[in-house]
């Protein structure tokens, strides 16, 4: 089975900075796809970043991007010049890339903060 | 609103009450899972259907939860019998196919049983 770990529960960044939100995951598969989700206060989850474990290079969008190490099997999200509307909860999630059932496993999350 | 939705909101019930909730998917959507997350953690995948097929359920599902997609447009999710431990955000995404398409997720309904 596959787990998707998140050991930091909170952060904190000033903004402008740039921050950096880490996950572990694991899995027996070589295939497979992660993604970055991010859960305002009492707003739906929406999709941050995608990143497919058969590609080498690192996906970015705008001022996110990720650092993925497929062989120690890590995958982090730096946010770079942060805004007060990055504070919310953040998830790692994982998915197989075989098979109909296209379900997601989650990490803890990290809850992120912005200090104006 | 083109977006998933899903209803109530949020319910509160007494312990031994049965509950339902609906969601209603992005329309041209064929995919569509429940989640359920709790409080510090990560929403947990309970069921997945393709149209009106219920094809995976989690062990997490367990025999008073019941699911339904009638028809392959919304769904419910019934609970029978609830119990304090099925207090919970129950989260409801779909997905048009393809495993690196994007799950839309919709607000949650967040249900507290006393």
């Amino acid at each position: 089975a596959q787990t998707v770990t998140q050991s930091q529960p909170e952060m904190s960044v000033q903004e402008a900075e740039t921050v950096t939100l880490s996950c572990t995951y694991d899995t027996s598969e070589s295939d497979y796809y992660l993604f970055w989700y991010k859960q305002p206060p009492s707003r739906q989850m929406i999709l941050v970043i995608r990143q497919e474990a058969y590609k080498q290079q690192n996906a970015t969008e705008n001022r996110f991007s990720v650092n993925f190490q497929k062989a120690a099997k890590s995958f982090s999200l730096k946010i770079s010049d942060s805004q007060l509307g990055d504070a919310a909860m953040y998830f790692c999630a994982y998915r197989r890339s075989s098979g109909a059932n296209s379900k997601l496993t989650f990490g803890k999350g990290i809850t992120l903060s912005v200090r104006p | 609103d083109t977006g998933v939705s899903q209803n109530p909101r949020h319910k509160i019930t007494k312990r031994g009450q049965n509950v339902t909730f609906r969601c209603d998917p992005i329309s041209e959507h064929n995919r569509l899972y429940w989640y359920r997350q709790t409080l510090g953690q990560g929403p947990e995948f309970l069921t997945y259907f393709q149209n009106e097929a219920q094809l995976e359920k989690s062990r997490l599902l367990s025999d008073r939860f019941s699911a339904e997609r009638p028809k392959g447009s919304f769904s419910t999710l019934e609970i029978q019998r609830t119990e304090q431990g099925d207090s919970a955000m129950y989260l409801c995404a779909s997905h048009s196919g393809g495993n690196y398409n994007e799950q839309f997720f919709g607000p949650g309904t967040r249900l507290t049983v006393l």
